[in-house]
Parts: structure tokens; C-alpha cells; sequence
């Protein structure tokens, strides 16, 4: 049974056009994380929930934009996509953070996005 | 600086035998690894983990290792099989600040175990 679930597995958009990526959990966890992976590369954090606090990573492009209108849910927006931005987008999640953030994150299977 | 690193991008092992993944990290204050395996067009799975107040955590097959002088840790798997061929990833919970809970991925070592 999936507990983190990314909709859709592929995405293709247009140069410029915005995207939204779509992410849900079963886990009830505190935490929700987005990772951009590219071929051969780490995943590389771009921004994580704690509940309603937002957390952007320092390098994170403006580009990039999340929201999280509830525990389970969490979406990526891309507002205007160019041809660096085709990667795999890993959501995560996990219990907490501090003692908390010894637990394994859990992740869906990726949204795998092109662009035109 | 936190670092995670896996120096090998490729690792052949004959199947029955030893697979052994190596990883190294550069911050001290890393108190915490984490193994995940990912196969193609899925999302990492966790694997194995250990504290840095271990030096062994070994679950059936696997086995990590930590050398916290060398700021070292392996991943053993025996013996190896067919489908355990896919991308390993070590990773460490970043410290300090607001670090807490982002993981820092090495850039994997991706294993092929043939018959």
C-alpha cells in the first residue's frame, strides 16, 4: 500500500508554461519534503513543511513555489519551467525533526518531468 | 560543511558474492546514516541505518559498517543477488540551525549484481 503517493508519474509541459506537481500521505507525518533529482545526480532539497512552517532552501530558485493546505497533502508549483528544470521531483516525508529526525524519510515514486 | 560522499559511481559483484558500498562524510556532527536503494522510475526506499554510537547495525543480508575516526561508512551486502541491483544511496541528517530532518544524499553507487 503507498503512503506517499505523487500524481502524475509523468508530466510534460511547455517551456514557460506552469506546472503543478501533487503529492499526498498517508503517514500522518509533520514533515513534507520536495527533492529535484537529475540523472546520476543526489536528490537535492528545495523546500520542506514542518506542519504550516515553510522552510526554502537558500539556493532554491524563485521558480520554484510550494503549498501544503493540509497534513496530507503538498503540491510543487513551477511557475515558469525551462529546460534546466526537466528532472525527477521526489516527494518525502517524515515524523519530525530535531531527536525526531532520526527516522528514515519516506518516499513516493517521483514525478518524472519534461520539458518541451 | 555537510557533505556526503560516494566515490564510486559503478560497482560490478558476481552473484553469492560480497557487494560492499563505501561512503564518506565530512561534518562530524553527523549523528546518523541512513542506506536507501532506488530502482528505476521508483522513489529511494530505506534500507538500513545506524547511530554513530554503533560501529555495526546488520539486518539479514545487510550490513553497515561506521568508522567515525575516518569518517567512513560501508554498506555489505551478502551474498548478493540479481534483484539486489539497483542505485544505493547514503545519506545523513543535516545538523545545526535549521538542518534538522534534511537529508544529505551522496550521489550513489549504482550496483549490478549479474548471475
Amino acid at each position: 500500500d503507498a503512503m506517499v503517493i505523487q500524481n502524475p508519474r509523468y508530466q510534460v509541459t511547455q517551456f514557460g508554461k506552469p506546472v503543478t506537481l501533487s503529492c499526498s500521505q498517508t503517514l500522518n507525518h509533520n514533515v513534507m519534503y520536495w527533492y529535484q533529482q537529475k540523472s546520476s545526480q543526489a536528490p537535492k532539497l528545495l523546500f520542506h513543511y514542518y506542519d504550516k512552517d515553510f522552510n526554502n532552501e537558500a539556493d532554491t530558485p524563485d521558480n520554484f513555489q510550494s503549498r501544503r493546505p493540509n497534513t496530507s497533502f503538498c503540491f510543487l508549483d513551477i511557475r515558469s519551467p525551462g529546460l534546466g528544470d526537466a528532472a525527477m521531483y521526489l516527494c518525502a516525508t517524515s515524523r519530525g525533526r530535531g531527536a525526531d529526525s532520526n527516522q528514515p524519510q519516506h518516499f513516493g515514486d517521483g514525478t518524472r518531468l519534461s520539458i518541451l | 560543511d555537510q557533505q556526503v560522499k560516494q566515490n564510486s559511481p559503478s560497482l560490478s559483484v558476481q552473484e553469492g558474492r560480497i557487494s560492499i558500498l563505501n561512503c564518506d562524510y565530512t561534518n562530524s556532527m553527523f549523528d546518523y546514516f541512513l542506506w536507501y536503494k532506488k530502482y528505476p522510475a521508483e522513489g529511494p526506499t530505506f534500507l538500513i541505518s545506524i547511530s554513530s554510537i554503533k560501529d555495526k547495525n546488520e539486518d539479514g543480508r545487510f550490513t553497515v559498517f561506521l568508522n567515525k575516526s575516518a569518517k567512513h561508512l560501508s554498506l555489505h551486502i551478502v551474498p548478493s543477488q540479481p534483484g539486489d541491483s539497483a542505485v544505493y544511496f547514503c545519506a545523513a541528517p543535516g545538523r545545526g540551525g535549521n538542518q534538522g530532518g534534511k537529508l544529505i544524499f551522496g550521489q550513489g553507487t549504482e550496483l549490478s549484481v549479474k548471475p
